[in-house]
């Protein structure tokens, strides 16, 4: 079975701060990885995700992840942070075998920014 | 339409009620999940349905019982459901391995 660890639990940044939160599994086989972002009271949306090819991937609100396939790792980076980017961030896992339904989550990162 | 949509938004239910939960997409995905998520804690799965049928049941207690009526709907049957059980209880629906997720029904278990 997948496993998925983020390293930070909760992240204080102060606007204007670069982020980097780290993200590393565990698994033998090929995978899709994601980072979803939860704002408060709202519900789980994507912010980007990885199946192949540049493993320097770009998503929404200028994040963008690196996955580097031998450390297992997969860090969400944003050079400026801002005050709006204050949520909570998880890391998800799916493996390719098995339909693509099985999705293991991080405990996820909440992030504080600070005006 | 990239929504999937969730009733009620609040429920607060006793533990001798039967209450329902929905979930609705009209993207034509092929699989729709329910997870349920407690403060402070990530998603955890509990049912995924593909093409209508039943695939994984993560040893959920059976006073949770899923429904798939048709490839867009998919309900959450609750019986005799503990205070424990109280929590945010999520849809989401694939075509392939990204999911979209709904906005949650919060259960209130008194």
């Amino acid at each position: 079975a997948q496993s998925v660890s983020q390293h930070n639990h909760h992240v204080i940044l102060s606007e204007a701060a670069s982020l980097e939160l780290g993200c590393n599994y565990s698994y033998g086989g090929t995978v899709n990885l994601f980072w979803y972002v939860q704002y408060p009271g709202q519900h789980l949306q994507l912010l980007l995700k990885y199946f192949s090819g540049d493993p320097l991937v770009k998503g929404i609100k200028g994040f963008e992840a690196e996955f580097i396939k031998s450390k297992f790792s997969f860090n969400l980076r944003k050079p400026s942070v801002q005050w709006s980017d204050t949520a909570e961030y998880f890391c998800a896992v799916i493996p390719i075998a098995g339909g693509y339904q099985k999705v293991t989550f991080g405990i996820g990162t909440k992030l504080q920014v600070i005006p | 339409d990239t929504e999937v949509t969730q009733t009620p938004k609040h429920l607060v239910m006793g533990m001798t009620n039967k209450k329902s939960l929905k979930c609705e997409q009209h993207m034509g995905h092929r699989a729709m999940y329910w997870y349920k998520q407690k403060a402070k804690k990530p998603p955890e799965l509990m049912f995924v349905y593909s093409y209508e049928k039943l695939s994984i049941n993560e040893s959920v207690p059976s006073r949770f019982s899923p429904e798939c009526p048709n490839s867009s709907l998919l309900n959450l049957h609750l019986h005799a459901l503990q205070p424990e059980d109280s929590a945010l209880y999520l849809c989401a629906s694939s075509q392939d391995s990204e999911q979209y997720f709904g906005p949650g029904t919060r259960l209130t278990v008194t």
